[in-house]
């Protein structure tokens, strides 16, 4: 299986910051990342796939870069509904892995 | 826009099967572009892929729980369902159905876990 890891795990920030998660995938899979954002009591929202493809819907703000090994998801601009839990996913193969997760509170 | 909604048991015995249904609405599950699956979450931790299937029959599962999954399609209903045999309290966790697309990415089919239901929590105790 991939694995997968992200850091940090969590990060404390203001609105208005720019806030940069990392994740790593243990071997290349190419651009087949994705990224979603959950909220407590919800499901996983879908924010990004294919590395670098906003889901439709998705505010502008986020954005997502890297293949083969090393991604991220960058929020430009963090605004007061954006604090919430960050998950990649590997979609290279089978067991498409999650990310641990990477928390975003309030500083 | 599709909806979905799982519905079953919330508490089943230890070595007995857990059965969920996902019944989708705004959308057919007889449809070539997507998958219908799913994920779970165990109680405050990391997300898990279960497994997903196309209209055609076709499924796919996680190689780590293949043994004890079945995932099936009910068309007449536009419902499917999940069937994990042997429990234990390690399966206990939320459960989530998705739609999955299947995005044509330079050559290849990539899945895109892009709707998902609210997630129906199941656990397993005597």
């Amino acid at each position: 299986d991939v694995q997968m890891t992200q850091s940090p795990s969590s990060v404390s920030a203001s609105i208005g910051d720019r806030v940069t998660i990392n994740c790593r995938a243990s071997q290349d899979i190419s651009t087949y990342l994705a990224w979603y954002q959950q909220k407590p009591g919800n499901a996983p929202k879908l924010l990004i796939y294919d590395a670098t493809r906003v889901q439709s819907g998705v505010a502008s703000r986020f954005a997502g870069n890297g293949s083969g090994t090393d991604f991220t998801l960058t929020i430009s601009s963090l605004q007061p509904e954006d604090f919430a839990m960050y998950y990649c996913q590997e979609a290279n193969s089978f067991p498409f892995t999650f990310g641990p997760g990477s928390k975003v509170d309030v500083k | 826009q599709v909806q979905l909604q799982e519905s079953g048991p919330g508490l089943v015995k230890p070595s007995e099967t857990l059965s969920l249904t996902c019944s989708v609405s705004g959308g057919s599950i007889r449809v070539r572009n997507f998958y219908w699956g799913w994920i779970r979450q165990h109680p405050g931790k990391g997300l898990e892929w279960i497994g997903y299937f196309l209209y055609s029959g076709r499924t796919y599962y996680n190689p780590n729980l293949e043994s004890r999954i079945t995932i099936s399609g009910d068309t007449s209903k536009n419902q499917f369902s999940l069937k994990l045999s042997s429990v234990t309290a390690a399966d206990t966790a939320i459960y989530y159905c998705t739609r999955v697309a299947r995005m044509f990415v330079a050559g290849a089919v990539i899945p895109v876990f892009e709707s998902w239901g609210q997630g129906a929590l199941v656990s397993v105790s005597s």
